[in-house]
Parts: structure tokens; sequence; C-alpha cells
């Protein structure tokens, strides 16, 4: 089974900094299958990025997701970072007719 | 305005059940897979089950698969999940959320609800 290893755990940044969160698989997946999700205590997760690079509707274009075709490494970039931004990045994969979640990446001021 | 409101989580014992429910507007779930994802306390995301929209064929995790089970009620335009057998470990705040497949074999959740928490204890 896919494992999903984000790193760093926690990434302690200032706003106007720019933050790098990576996922790296256990083994080669599809670009199409890697999203990215912002979550927020007491809130519902928002999806950030889908197809590892396209961003989601609403999403502002500081996020940018990189990786294509197929691989084991795809990087969340976040630019000029904003005091909203401050929150818990998963990854997720979807992989053997199921959906597989990072650990997640704590982004703190 | 597209939307997903939980309810049904609450406190139950060790071996009892509890069925969430997932109500959406703004858009017809019969028309989507949708799926339930669940967040222990201090945990991750972990995705639980996924249901197709034209087949209605469900997929769960391992750790849930005998014991939950997902349907729909299009009618109602309500999603549900029938959860059997609890245990303390699948003590969680419940995430509905829309299961985005494109025909280009792009996959996310695009829509999520806020959650329902269901506690399992004695």
């Amino acid at each position: 089974e896919i494992v999903l290893t984000q790193s760093p755990g926690t990434l302690s940044l200032s706003p106007g900094e720019s933050a790098t969160l990576s996922c790296r698989a256990s083994q080669t997946v599809s670009s199409s299958f890697l999203a990215w999700y912002q979550h927020k205590p007491g809130q519902a997760p928002r999806l950030l990025i889908y197809g590892a690079s396209s961003r989601a509707t609403g999403v502002p274009d500081r996020f940018t997701g990189s990786g294509s075709g197929s691989g084991t490494d795809f990087t969340l970039t976040i630019s000029r970072l904003e005091p909203e931004d401050f929150a818990v990045y998963y990854c997720q994969q979807f992989g053997t007719s199921r959906y597989i979640f990072g650990r997640g990446t704590k982004l703190e001021i | 305005q597209v939307q997903l409101v939980e309810s049904g989580g609450g406190l139950v014992k060790p071996g009892g059940s509890l069925r969430l429910s997932c109500a959406a507007s703004g858009f017809s779930l019969s028309d989507h897979y949708m799926g339930w994802v669940r967040q222990a306390p201090g945990k991750g995301l972990e995705w639980v089950s996924s249901l197709s929209s034209t087949t209605n064929y469900p997929n769960y995790a391992d750790s849930v698969k005998g014991r939950f089970t997902i349907f729909r009620d299009n009618a109602k335009n309500s999603l549900y999940l029938e959860m059997n057998s609890l245990r303390p470990e699948d003590s969680a705040v419940y995430y509905c959320a829309r299961d985005k497949r494109e025909k280009n074999h792009i996959y996310y959740m695009d829509v999520w609800g806020k959650g329902t928490t269901v506690t399992v204890s004695s």
C-alpha cells in the first residue's frame, strides 16, 4: 500500500515568508491523483490543489503545487505567507480504490 | 450555494451503532461520487468510504470494512454512514465530502462539510 510521507512535521515561519511543504510517496504514483488540502481547527478541510498543480476555485496564486506525470515527490509552495495561511496541510493520493492521506504538515507562526 | 451539512454524531458505547447523515444543497448528490473522511482526536485525516454515483458500489477503508455501510437517498439528496460494532478508535470528527472524479482521471474531494463528532466510550 502507498504511504505518503509529509515533511517537515511542523514548519515555523513568519508572515511574508515563503513555505515549502513536501509530500513523498513510497512508490511511483500518478500526479492526476495528487491533491493538497488546508485544514484549520473546527473548520471543514479546504481543497487547494488537485492534479498535483491545478489550483482549486478561489485559491490565491500564492499557492503552487508541483510534480507532474508519474513520480514520488510533490511539493506545495506558499509564497508571501498571510496570517490566515497558518494551518495544517495534507497531501492526498488515490490508489487501489481508496484515498490515502499524508500525516500533515503544521504551518505555525 | 454548494453545501454539505453532517448530523447524527454523539456519544455511543462500544459495540453500539450510529447513523450519520449528510444533507447536500446546491447540487444533485446523485450525480457525484460521495465519501466520508474522519479525524480522530490529535490525528490526521483518514479516508473512510466512498460511494459510486453510477453503480452505487461502495469502497471502504480496511479499518471499517464489515462494520460501516455507506448509502444514499437521492430523493432526500442525502448521504449516510451506518456504523455498527463501534470501537473507541472510531471516535472522531466525521466529514462528508464530494468525491470528484473527472473523466481524465483526476480525482480529489472538492466540497466538504464541517463535520459531526462521534465519541465511542463506556
